[in-house]
């Protein structure tokens, strides 16, 4: 069974960065893909970014390009979202999520972790 | 950017009724493999989104067969045949059909009568 366990709540001075990790366990690791989801207070879901381990490569969504970095380290099955210049409005639950299959693409979220709150303030 | 609608935003059920959510995209989610990029998801109070719906009509495991989810092109349907009281939470539509440009509706929050 796939379980996703993510890193402890943050609190972050604005202007800061935050990394949250996402430990993978049971299944394949490197050929699914790898989502991570916002959701600010009493809002909705915000697809932020995603990874493929085997291929290294990151896509992010457009409104997030530029301020976040995920990555991906193949030897601890464990991926991170780190995010940069941080202000009041990135607080959020982040999510991180796996693909039901390994489809070389961003399809369907079948496992998710429990979530990382992160607060931003001065 | 692909844009998801719901409707309704609330929706109070009465358990053993009959339940249904909209979510209209402003483009056809029909990819060409021929499948549907369209998921939902229920997030219950207090926890972690769970994938409901898969490719549009497709239960995901575990899934109560109570649920079902159809429709084509740009208009989609989740539907709860009878609900349950552990159906209360936010369902929310989601279209995977060009990442990175991946959107969420949303959000419909069922809850009791």
């Amino acid at each position: 069974q796939v379980r996703l366990v993510q890193s402890g709540a943050e609190v972050k001075k604005p202007g800061s960065s935050v990394k949250v990790s996402c430990k993978a366990s049971g299944g394949t690791f490197s050929t699914y893909a790898i989502s991570w989801v916002r959701q600010a207070p009493g809002q909705g879901l915000a697809w932020v970014g995603g990874i493929i381990p085997i291929s290294g490569g990151a896509h992010y969504a457009q409104r997030f390009q530029g301020r976040v970095t995920i990555t991906a380290d193949e030897s601890t099955r464990t991926a991170y979202l780190e995010m940069s210049s941080l202000r009041s409005e990135d607080t959020a639950v982040y999510y991180c999520a796996r693909d039901m299959r390994a489809s070389g693409s961003y399809l369907s979220f079948q496992y998710w972790g429990q979530g990382t709150l992160v607060t931003v303030s001065s | 950017d692909i844009v998801l609608t719901q409707s309704p935003l609330s929706l109070p059920v009465t358990p053993g009724e009959p339940a249904s959510i909209s979510c209209r995209s402003n483009q056809s989610l029909l990819h060409s493999t021929g499948y549907i990029f369209l998921d939902w998801y229920l997030q219950k109070p207090g926890q972690s989104p769970q994938l409901l719906i898969y490719l549009g009509s497709n239960r995901a495991s575990g899934v109560p067969d109570r649920f079902s989810g159809s429709g084509s092109g740009t208009d989609f349907t989740l539907k709860i045949s009878r609900v349950e009281a552990e159906d209360v939470g936010v369902y929310y539509c989601m279209q995977a059909l060009q990442p990175p440009q991946i959107t969420f509706g949303p959000g419909t929050k069922v809850d009791l009568k």
